[in-house]
């Protein structure tokens, strides 16, 4: 099946910096992505679509300019966490969508995930 | 407002035996119907995607069944075994293509 990679799993980082975190399609080509966030104990939240080549599309409080999303390829697309905070410490996760399959459904591939921890 | 609502919040059975999850949904218009598997620390699996003219869907031990009508959904799991122990997640996407997450029923299976 598809598979959608993550980098890194896991980074601690110092207040105040910035962490990239990098989501892509091994085997097919991705126009769509999405961001998702989820704290623990609770389900995902979807922060913003990320669309091949143009700007992201964020969900209502989802500060774009905190986290930024870039999806230069078919097959990466970027978060970067600017500044980040302890209160920015949680489980990011994309997922890229493959449409025409499974009987006309788009299918949703997730990444493994990246656990951000802030100190 | 469209709501999906799980139940329960977990559950603890023994290895072996089977256990059924529950989705409610008040999202409209429906599209299709998800059932995600989620284990600890990692990105969500898809188990089963089912549309309105479909009751049930199986995957191996999954099985999930769709009420259009009631607007629930079910997905059981035959023969438990430890591997199964996990978050499971309720999605319903709507016409416009927006995804509605349920909160998860989180599954612990004791030997």
């Amino acid at each position: 099946g598809a598979v959608v990679s993550q980098h890194p799993s896991w980074v601690i980082c110092k207040s105040g910096t910035s962490v990239k975190i990098e989501c892509r399609s091994l085997d097919f080509q991705a126009t769509t992505m999405f961001w998702y966030r989820q704290f623990p104990k609770q389900s995902l939240m979807l922060m913003a679509t990320s669309n091949e080549g143009s700007k992201a599309t964020y969900e209502q409080g989802v500060e774009k300019d905190k986290f930024l999303i870039n999806h230069a390829s078919l097959t990466l697309s970027t978060l970067t966490v600017t500044s980040a905070h302890p209160e920015d410490s949680s489980f990011y996760i994309c997922s890229a969508i493959i449409t025409g399959i499974s009987g006309g459904f788009d299918t949703q591939y997730f990444g493994p995930g990246t656990r951000l921890t802030v100190l | 407002k469209n709501q999906v609502e799980q139940s329960p919040q977990s559950l603890i059975i023994l290895e072996g035996k089977n256990c059924t999850l529950q989705c409610n949904y008040t999202v409209s218009p429906f599209s299709n119907l998800r059932w995600y598997k989620q284990d600890t620390g990692r990105g969500p699996v898809s188990l089963t995607i089912m549309t309105f003219s479909e009751n049930t869907k199986s995957n191996g031990r999954y099985t999930a069944t769709l009420d259009a009508d009631t607007k629930q959904s079910s997905l059981h799991i035959t023969a438990s075994q430890l591997s199964d122990s996990a978050s499971y997640i309720c999605v319903v996407r709507d016409s416009n293509y927006q995804l509605i997450w349920g909160a998860g029923t989180k599954l612990i299976i004791k030997p």
